[in-house]
C-alpha cells in the first residue's frame, strides 16, 4: 500500500534561510509525486509535481523539488525563505497503473512552516 | 473560469441532523473526489467519482454518502451528523488526462 510520510510537522526558519521540507513515499510502481501548499482558511494549490523526465522540477514561489528514486523521496526546498511562504505545505503520491491510468492521491499529514523576522 | 467552488462555506449542525455539500466545477472534469482534513492528520479520501453517475468509497467512507448526477456536480450528504464528522471538507477534480488535482475553497463542518 502507498504510503507517504513527511518529516516534520511544524519547520521555522529564519527569512533569508533554506527551507528544507522533507517527503518520502513508499510505492509499489512509480508514482506521480505533488507538492501542495495551503494558506489559512484556504483550500490546495498545486506548487509542482513530478510524473517522468527530469527528476528536478521547478515550482511556483521559488519553490523546487528533486525526485530520488533511490531513496524514494521528494523533497522539497527554496533557497531563501519569505514571510509569505508561511502555511501548510502537502505531500502527495499517486500510483501510475500499467495502461497509464493514475490511482487516487494519498496524502502525508502536512508540514506548518514558519518564517520567522 | 470559476474553477471548483463548494457550497457552504461554514455550518454548524446538531447531532443528529442532515445535511448535502455541494462541489460544483466549471472545467469539464471526469474526476471528482471528497476529502476530509483534520489536524495533524493530512487530506483523507471520503468518496470519488471517475465519470457521471459513478461513485466508489475512498479512505473513510462511513457515515457520508456521495451522488454524482450531473457531470459538474459531487454532492456529499451527511445522513445523521455525529461530532466525529466535525471538520474542514475539500471537494478536488481532474480531468482525465490531467495529473493535477484542482481544489475548492473548502467547508467548515461544525457538528455539536
Amino acid at each position: 500500500a502507498q504510503s507517504v510520510t513527511q518529516l516534520g510537522s511544524h519547520v521555522s526558519v529564519s527569512e533569508g534561510a533554506l527551507v528544507l521540507l522533507r517527503c518520502n513515499y513508499s510505492s509499489s510502481v512509480p508514482p506521480y509525486l505533488f507538492w501542495y501548499v495551503q494558506y489559512p482558511n484556504q483550500g490546495l494549490q498545486l506548487l509542482l509535481k513530478y510524473t517522468t523526465g527530469a527528476t528536478l522540477v521547478k515550482g511556483i514561489n521559488g519553490f523546487e523539488a528533486e525526485f530520488k528514486k533511490s531513496e524514494t523521496s521528494f523533497h522539497l526546498t527554496k533557497p531563501s525563505a519569505h514571510m509569505s511562504d508561511a502555511a501548510e505545505y502537502f505531500c502527495a503520491v499517486s500510483e501510475i497503473y500499467y495502461g497509464g491510468s493514475q490511482g487516487n492521491l494519498i496524502f502525508g499529514k502536512g508540514t506548518k512552516l514558519s518564517v520567522k523576522p | 473560469n470559476a474553477g471548483v467552488t463548494q457550497t457552504p462555506k461554514f455550518r454548524v449542525l446538531k447531532t443528529g441532523q442532515s445535511m448535502t455539500l455541494l462541489c460544483a466545477q466549471d472545467m469539464n472534469h471526469e474526476y471528482m473526489y471528497w476529502y476530509r482534513q483534520d489536524p495533524g492528520m493530512g487530506l483523507r479520501l471520503i468518496h470519488y467519482s471517475v465519470g457521471e453517475g459513478t461513485t466508489a468509497k475512498g479512505e473513510v467512507p462511513d457515515g457520508y454518502n456521495v451522488s454524482r448526477l450531473k457531470k459538474q456536480n459531487f454532492l456529499l450528504g451527511l445522513e445523521s451528523a455525529a461530532p466525529s464528522q466535525t471538520s474542514v471538507y475539500f471537494c478536488a477534480s481532474r480531468g482525465g488526462y490531467q495529473e493535477t488535482q484542482y481544489f475548492g475553497p473548502g467547508t467548515r463542518l461544525l457538528v455539536l
